[in-house]
């Protein structure tokens, strides 16, 4: 069964930071990677899919990276904006295809 | 391109009362999800169709809950009656196919307290 662990479970930082948001999975053998971000009272926009042969994929800021030996995968923000705030989720399948299994999630808090 | 449309936003319903959300997914999109989510919590799967199969409900409690795929399109999920534990954003997802490298795109939820 797979698990996914999100640290850290908040994250307060000044406008302009770099940071990284981490996520953990028990299963290795998953074919791809996602990162979502949820505003609250929203559901959840994709940002990022990580193929399993691909080792790195950037749109923007972002930067996610994916270590399936290791069973990790980072999200990298470059210079964080105060809009940047929400809840970051990431999400990895397990033996069912489709069916994703969530972290917990990460509150970013990106203040002026 | 219209994303996953779900309705209604919000709803609110006294205990042992039925509720039904419905979903329209992306068009072409084969694969189907439904998920709860719990406050502070990530989504967690319900149910899965492809076409108008169901082929994951493992975790639908089935005595309460039940879903449908009109002719592999529009989705409806149901509940009843609700109980206060069924208080969550309710949120539809759909992708091209589950197999393979596809993405999941997820509609605006559905906001459900039961008082």
């Amino acid at each position: 069964k797979q698990e996914v662990t999100q640290i850290p479970a908040a994250l307060s930082v000044p406008e302009g930071e770099n940071l990284v948001l981490n996520c953990s999975f028990t299963d290795s053998a998953i074919y791809n990677l996602q990162w979502f971000r949820q505003d609250p009272g929203k559901g959840l926009t994709s940002l990022l899919l990580i193929q399993s042969s691909q080792r790195e994929q950037t749109s923007g800021r972002l930067n996610a990276s994916l270590d399936k030996s290791s069973g990790r995968s980072t999200l990298y923000i470059a210079a964080s904006q105060p809009g940047d705030s929400a809840t970051y989720l990431c999400a990895a399948p397990g033996a069912s295809y489709g069916k994703l299994t969530f972290g917990q999630g990460t509150i970013l808090t990106v203040h002026p | 391109e219209a994303g996953v449309v779900q309705s209604p936003r919000y709803k609110i319903i006294e205990k042992k009362q039925p509720v039904a959300f419905w979903c329209n997914p992306i068009s072409g999109h084969n694969t189907l999800y439904w998920y709860r989510q719990n406050l502070g919590q990530g989504p967690e799967l319900l149910i899965r169709y492809e076409n108008e199969e169901a082929v994951d409900d493992s975790q639908l409690p089935k005595d309460r809950f039940s879903a449908e795929r009109l002719k592999g399109v529009d989705s409806t999920l149901k509940i009843q009656p609700a109980e206060l534990g069924d208080s969550a954003v309710y949120l539809c997802a759909s992708s091209l196919e589950a197999r393979g490298n596809t993405e999941a795109f997820f509609g605006q939820g559905t906001r459900l307290t039961v008082v």
